[in-house]
């Protein structure tokens, strides 16, 4: 039981260039997440999904697309990255309780 | 909407001494969940602990206890005996059923050796 997997765990990025996070959970939640952390805060919310083919803005979409094609899957897209995506990425996924991946470290230069 | 509120930016403790990390929220619900949150320099979250509100009992795992006070929405971690390996960044969060984890903004613990 992998929980929730998380790709790449670090990733540098140019500025323009593009981008997908992967995330996979094996734990049939209906409940996906996207946080991102910057250095010294708490976690904020970028989009969550409650299911299949559902999505929803969180705190700080901007910038962000995501896709929930299947219940496993919950990609993370990053067009144009920008200097102010510098961030770490955290996956969740829930049913009663969070789990969380391992976080993707991206930095944009 | 839901509030988390972690007052105590930074705490330092003795090693093998005792630390209390404060956290209070805001909610309108009965029926909720609370959960403190490790993070160590790796940055993987880690669970350390977890209540359910309808529970009355405090939840203990080995070092690691809360006192919850549902009246008035306090829940604060109590860690015994501390080790230099508690060291990281804790936070408090809330969470209902169906809905978004809302977290506090963090109290970096130091533990002295």
């Amino acid at each position: 039981n992998a929980g929730v997997t998380q790709t790449p765990k670090f990733r540098i990025l140019k500025i323009g260039q593009s981008m997908t996070l992967q995330c996979t959970q094996d734990m049939n939640h209906n409940y996906m997440y996207w946080y991102r952390q910057d250095p010294g805060m708490g976690l904020k919310l970028i989009y969550y999904s409650v299911g299949a083919g559902i999505t929803d803005k969180g705190e700080v979409p901007n910038g962000y697309n995501v896709s929930r094609s299947t219940t496993e899957d919950f990609p993370l897209r990053l067009e144009l990255a920008a200097p102010s995506q510098t961030s770490v990425y955290f996956c969740a996924s829930s049913l009663y309780g969070y789990t969380f991946g391992s976080g993707t470290r991206l930095t944009v230069v | 909407a839901q509030t988390v509120t972690q007052s105590q930016p930074e705490m330092s403790v003795q090693e093998a001494e005792t630390v209390t990390l404060s956290c209070t929220y805001d909610t309108s619900e009965s029926d909720y969940y609370l959960f403190w949150y490790k993070q160590p320099p790796s940055r993987q979250m880690i669970l350390v602990i977890r209540q359910e509100a309808y529970k009355q009992q405090n939840a203990t795992e080995n070092r690691f206890s809360v006192n919850f006070q549902k009246a008035a929405k306090s829940f604060s971690l109590k860690i015994s005996d501390s080790q230099l390996g508690d060291a990281a960044m804790y936070f408090c969060a809330y969470w209902e059923y169906g809905n978004k984890l809302v977290f506090g903004a963090g109290t970096i613990l130091r533990v002295k050796s």
